[in-house]
């Protein structure tokens, strides 16, 4: 059974800071995902990550995915009040080149930016 | 265009009753997707098809759920004999393909579902 844990669970950070978010993964898979979740919405796609190595960056947020350490990280950069929401990465189960769609998401990270 | 779209947004139903949650997918995506979420936690994945049949409902937590998508479109999420324990936001989510490529997918607004 995949398992998908993200640390840290809560992130409290000074704005103009920089911060790392880690996500791992159990079994195989090359197809990432990074959401993005504002208190009661939906999720926002943030990045889709498709092979070992795929660095993906939009504004203050940059993403990578390391398969071999089925590891993938979300970078913030000079952290700003309206990054503040919750983060969410998912694996797809899928490997091998095609995508299964069945997406394990982890439990979230909710992170806080503050004057 | 037309994101996806799911009805109600809020529902109240008291235990033992039934309910149905409505998905109205992006225009033209093939694929369709079922997600749970309770409070603090990530979504959990119920179901999925590609057009009108369910290629995996290995999510779904009992026979009391059942989901259908009769013309590949539009889907209902149907819930028999509700309990306290199915109080969660239920999310849908589109796709273009699944199985091939990057199928990235697009989530609709959830329903609140709140069992008494």
């Amino acid at each position: 059974e995949l398992k998908v844990e993200q640390n840290p669970l809560f992130l409290s950070m000074q704005e103009g800071k920089n911060y790392t978010i880690y996500c791992n993964y159990s079994t195989t898979s090359d197809r990432l995902y990074w959401y993005r979740q504002d208190p009661g919405k939906s999720l926002e796609s943030l990045f889709v990550l498709l092979s070992n190595g795929a660095v993906k960056q939009e504004g203050r947020l940059m993403a990578s995915l390391d398969t071999k350490a089925r590891l993938s990280t979300l970078h913030i950069t000079a952290a700003v009040h309206d990054l503040s929401a919750t983060y969410f990465c998912a694996v797809d189960s899928g490997a091998g080149g095609t995508s299964y769609g069945k997406l394990t998401f982890g439990q979230g990270t909710i992170l806080t930016v503050h004057p | 265009g037309a994101g996806v779209s799911q009805t109600p947004s809020n529902k109240v139903t008291e235990k033992g009753k039934y309910v149905e949650l409505r998905c109205d997918p992006i225009s033209g995506h093939t694929a369709l997707y079922w997600y749970r979420q309770s409070l603090g936690q990530g979504p959990e994945f119920l179901i999925y098809f590609q057009g009108t049949g369910a290629a995996d409902d290995s999510g779904l937590p009992n026979d009391r759920f059942f989901a259908v998508r009769p013309e590949g479109s539009v889907s209902t999420l149907k819930i028999q004999r509700t309990e306290r324990g199915d109080s969660a936001v239920y999310l849908c989510a589109s796709s273009l393909i699944a199985r091939a490529g990057a199928a990235e997918q697009y989530f609709g607004p959830g329903t609140r579902l709140t069992v008494t």
